[in-house]
């Protein structure tokens, strides 16, 4: 079956520009991750939605940050006035209910964003 | 605050010898661990859970809470064990934390 899918695979922009990362998750999934891996890093967890609320957005960096997943599947991970320093590899990841030792989480490949 | 150390970031090893990538954490509750791999362009995936203590492509890891570590083994590594290699800690509802990680690179 279908994976988690992210569009754009690479994403090229300049700095102070706004930019959207969509992620796709298994169906059926209703918990739906995003993580940040910066060069040379282990992913760094941003943000975590059960259904359609964000019921942990602690990992944000700051307010420039924000995602959405108005239906429950499909997110979109916004990042406005973009900054050099956001530049990374943006992950999300899929899990049947709340992620734990009987959740495994599926990840997407990844989005990777350069900030000029 | 939890924290995973992945004290690596390099491991080579020749093909048939023992591999074993470190991994210690801190955490004040009862910890779910996980380590996770990622081979050469393909996307991140899960390799073993601590609580399900199998052993899975012949590597096992045991969590030590008295040193607080999760350390990966495997007796006699392969060329296709050649990826990254994360360990990570989660909260009780999925919130994974990983460690740095450790590039494996498996000669022959």
């Amino acid at each position: 079956g279908a994976g988690v899918s992210q569009t754009p695979s690479n994403k090229v922009t300049e700095k102070g520009k706004y930019v959207e990362l969509r992620c796709d998750p298994i169906s059926g999934h209703t918990a739906l991750y995003w993580y940040r891996q910066s060069l040379g890093q282990g992913p760094e967890f941003l943000i975590y939605f059960q259904g359609t609320g964000a019921a942990d957005d602690s990992g944000l960096p700051n307010d420039r940050f924000f995602a959405v997943r108005p239906e429950g599947s499909v997110s979109t991970l916004k990042i406005q006035r973009t900054e050099r320093g956001d530049s990374a590899v943006y992950l999300c990841a899929s899990s049947l209910g709340p992620s734990g030792s009987y959740n495994e989480q599926f990840f997407g490949p990844g989005t990777r964003l350069t900030v000029l | 605050a939890q924290r995973v150390t992945q004290p690596e970031k390099l491991l080579s090893v020749f093909k048939g010898a023992p591999v074993e990538l470190k991994c210690n954490y801190s955490y004040s509750g009862s910890p779910e661990l996980f380590w996770y791999v990622q081979y050469s362009r393909q996307r991140l995936q899960l390799l073993l859970r601590h609580i399900s203590r199998e052993s899975i492509k012949g590597f096992t890891a045991d969590l030590n809470k008295g040193e607080t570590s999760f350390h990966l083994k495997k007796p006699f590594a392969q060329e296709e064990d050649s990826a990254m290699y994360y360990c990570a800690l989660s909260e009780s509802w999925g919130k994974l934390q990983f460690g740095a990680g450790t590039q494996v690179v498996v000669t022959p």
